[in-house]
């Protein structure tokens, strides 16, 4: 069992390019949280989903930002129009179970975006 | 709404010696707590969980306490070695069926050889 695998490691964009950002959760998870933690700051949830449907999405900024989490294949946070305030780790976490505490989630080892 | 402070932000001390990380909430209807190990350019890894009906949880040299009514909870690392060095994050589910954690800044620990 891999853990949570989130890819690309590190990417870095130019300001008003796209970034997308991927996390396959554990084997057998299918609840899914995306975090951000901008530099010197804590974790911020974000979003809250479980396949094919976005249970929370309270902690996602209104505009260019997106998560999906399809039936087959990975989940995914879309940035578009990428500004240097976006610049962050993203981390992806997995349950198998609602209520994040009611079974300890495994988060993923990060995406570190740099937008120059 | 729920904010997470953590006390020392960083923290440097002779390995051997036994350490208290503090974690306090504004808000004390929480689901539960959590104290998380941060390594860098790695995940999180969870170390505790504390239901918000327990008052403690222990995990081998570690002890988490949970006072949910004066909003805090406390981190014990006994016997404190190198490999203990991270950063040690607090975090807080919301009753009331929320799903997100409210994560503190984390503590910065260096344990010196």
């Amino acid at each position: 069992n891999a853990g949570v695998m989130q890819n690309p490691r590190h990417l870095v964009r130019r300001r008003g390019q796209e970034a997308r950002l991927r996390c396959s959760p554990m084997k057998g998870h299918s609840h899914v949280y995306w975090y951000r933690q901008l530099p010197e700051e804590g974790l911020k949830f974000m979003v809250y989903l479980q396949k094919e449907n976005i249970i929370d999405e309270s902690g996602m900024p209104k505009e260019r930002f997106s998560a999906e989490f399809p039936k087959e294949g990975p989940s995914i946070l879309r940035i578009q129009q990428v500004v240097r305030g976006d610049s962050a780790a993203y981390f992806c976490a997995s349950g198998w179970g609602s209520r994040s505490g009611a079974n300890v989630l495994t988060f993923g080892a990060g995406s570190r975006l740099t937008v120059l | 709404k729920q904010e997470v402070t953590q006390i020392p932000a960083a923290l440097s001390v002779p390995e051997g010696e036994n350490l208290v990380l503090n974690c306090s909430f504004t808000d004390s209807a929480i689901y539960n707590l959590q104290w998380f190990r941060q390594d860098p350019g790695k995940g999180l890894t969870s170390l505790l969980l504390i239901q918000s009906s327990q008052r403690e949880q222990t995990s081998g040299r570690l002890n988490a306490s949970l006072d949910k009514s004066s909003g805090r909870s406390t981190l014990y690392i006994a016997a404190s070695q190198p490999g203990d060095s991270a950063t040690y994050l607090c975090a807080v589910l919301r009753g009331g069926g929320a799903d997100g954690l409210t994560f503190g800044k984390g503590t910065h620990l260096i344990i010196q050889p």
